[in-house]
Parts: structure tokens; C-alpha cells; sequence
């Protein structure tokens, strides 16, 4: 159950777009389209904002999108805003278990 | 609206044990299977537990596997995690969360969490 990796940090200025990338193996990413993502802002609980590697929860905004290739997921925050600075953590399953990275911390400048 | 509580958090000492508890109201809970997940202070989420809509089946992170026991009451909505000899490396928020549908639980992202419960384990 090793944790799938994560740069610490990431940061964007208003407008841009970043990517933060989740790097498993094939037990894990590179066999199973079962990829989430969760944002989490300081104090609070996680929110999940894709799911199956590229679904976007009803309320999500369209600028957050998920992608795979691999062993390595994707999410992509496009049209930087304020209210995106937070922690962000990948999830996948592995067989009979599932793992997050250790999360991303993306700044907007 | 979709909503979880967890409660049963405090400060116990190395060795002993607690039991956490997650209210869930807003949705059919006997429908969906439920997870823990930890985060230790100034770090990241690490899963801890499944439990299957209906109690038959179980999942475990290696770090808690024979010390915690994940259970639920259907009849009152509520999901448990029950915790012995705890160490200090069990220090953490702990946060139950729920299965999203259409998908075997333990492949499912998690779609709804509750605010956590603080578990510290000191001498």
C-alpha cells in the first residue's frame, strides 16, 4: 500500500492553468481507470472533484479536468482562481485496497 | 441535504482504546458502503477502512489490520471504528466518508465526508 506520488507544490497566477500529476504503478493507476481527486482547504474536509480518472461531480466547475496516461494521473485546473489555492490529493484502487498520493499544495500567486 | 457527523474523538494514552462514531442522515446509509480515513497533523489523507453497505465485507490498511475493527448499525445509521491499542502514530483526524454509487464500494471515489474527529494518543 504504497502512496502514489505527488509533487509538493505547484503554483499558477490568476487566468493560467497548472497540472498536477499522481504517479502509481501498474498495480495500481496504470491497471484501473479508478482514479479520484480531492481538494481540501485548510480546517476542512476533503472534497471530491473527479472521479473514474476524468468525471466531474454535479457542482463541479468545468475548469477542473482529469486525465491518465500510464502509471500517471492528471488534474488540471484551467482559468486559475483565488478559491483554488488548497491541498489536493489523487486517490486510486489497487487491488483489494485503495491508496492517495500525498497530496499537492497548489498556490495562486 | 447528504451530511456526516463523526464523534468520539478525545486524548487517550498509548495502548488503550476508543470508538469513533459517524452519524449519517440525507441519504439511504444501508445503501452504500463507508470508509475511514485518517490525516495526521500537517499531513496527508491515508485510508484506513471499508466497510460493504451491508456488513459482509471488510478492508483494512496494513498499518491498522488487527488492532481496528470497522462496523456498522443500518438500523440507526451509523457507522463505528473501533480502535485498540492505539500508538502515537494513530494520532489524526479521523474522517468517515461515503462510497459514491455505480461501482464495487472499495473501487469507488468518495463522495461525501464528514468534519472529523481528532484522535490523540499521548502519554
Amino acid at each position: 500500500q504504497s502512496a502514489l506520488t505527488q509533487p509538493a507544490s505547484v503554483s499558477g497566477s490568476p487566468g493560467q492553468s497548472i497540472t498536477i500529476s499522481c504517479t502509481g504503478t501498474i498495480s495500481d493507476i496504470g491497471s484501473y481507470n479508478y482514479v479520484s481527486w480531492y481538494q481540501q482547504h485548510p480546517g476542512k474536509a476533503p472534497k471530491l472533484m473527479i472521479f473514474e480518472v476524468s468525471n466531474r461531480p454535479s457542482g463541479v466547475p468545468d475548469r477542473f479536468s482529469g486525465s491518465k496516461s500510464g502509471n500517471t494521473a492528471s488534474l488540471t485546473i484551467s482559468g486559475l482562481q483565488a478559491e483554488d489555492e488548497a491541498d489536493y490529493y489523487c486517490n486510486s484502487y489497487t487491488t483489494s485496497s485503495t491508496v492517495f498520493g500525498g497530496g499537492t499544495k497548489l498556490t495562486v500567486l | 441535504q447528504v451530511q456526516l457527523v463523526e464523534s468520539g474523538g478525545g486524548v487517550v494514552q498509548p495502548g488503550t482504546s476508543l470508538r469513533l462514531s459517524c452519524a449519517a442522515s440525507g441519504f439511504t446509509f444501508s445503501s452504500y458502503g463507508m470508509h475511514w480515513v485518517r490525516q495526521a497533523p500537517g499531513k496527508g489523507l491515508e485510508w484506513v477502512a471499508l466497510l460493504s453497505y451491508d456488513g459482509s465485507n471488510t478492508y483494512y490498511a496494513d498499518s491498522v489490520k488487527g488492532r481496528f475493527t470497522i462496523s456498522r448499525d443500518n438500523s440507526k445509521s451509523t457507522l463505528y471504528l473501533q480502535m485498540n491499542s492505539l500508538r502515537a502514530e494513530d494520532t489524526a483526524v479521523y474522517y468517515c466518508a461515503k462510497v459514491r454509487g455505480g461501482v464495487t464500494a472499495i473501487k469507488a471515489a468518495f463522495d461525501v465526508w464528514g468534519q472529523g474527529t481528532m484522535v490523540t494518543v499521548s502519554s
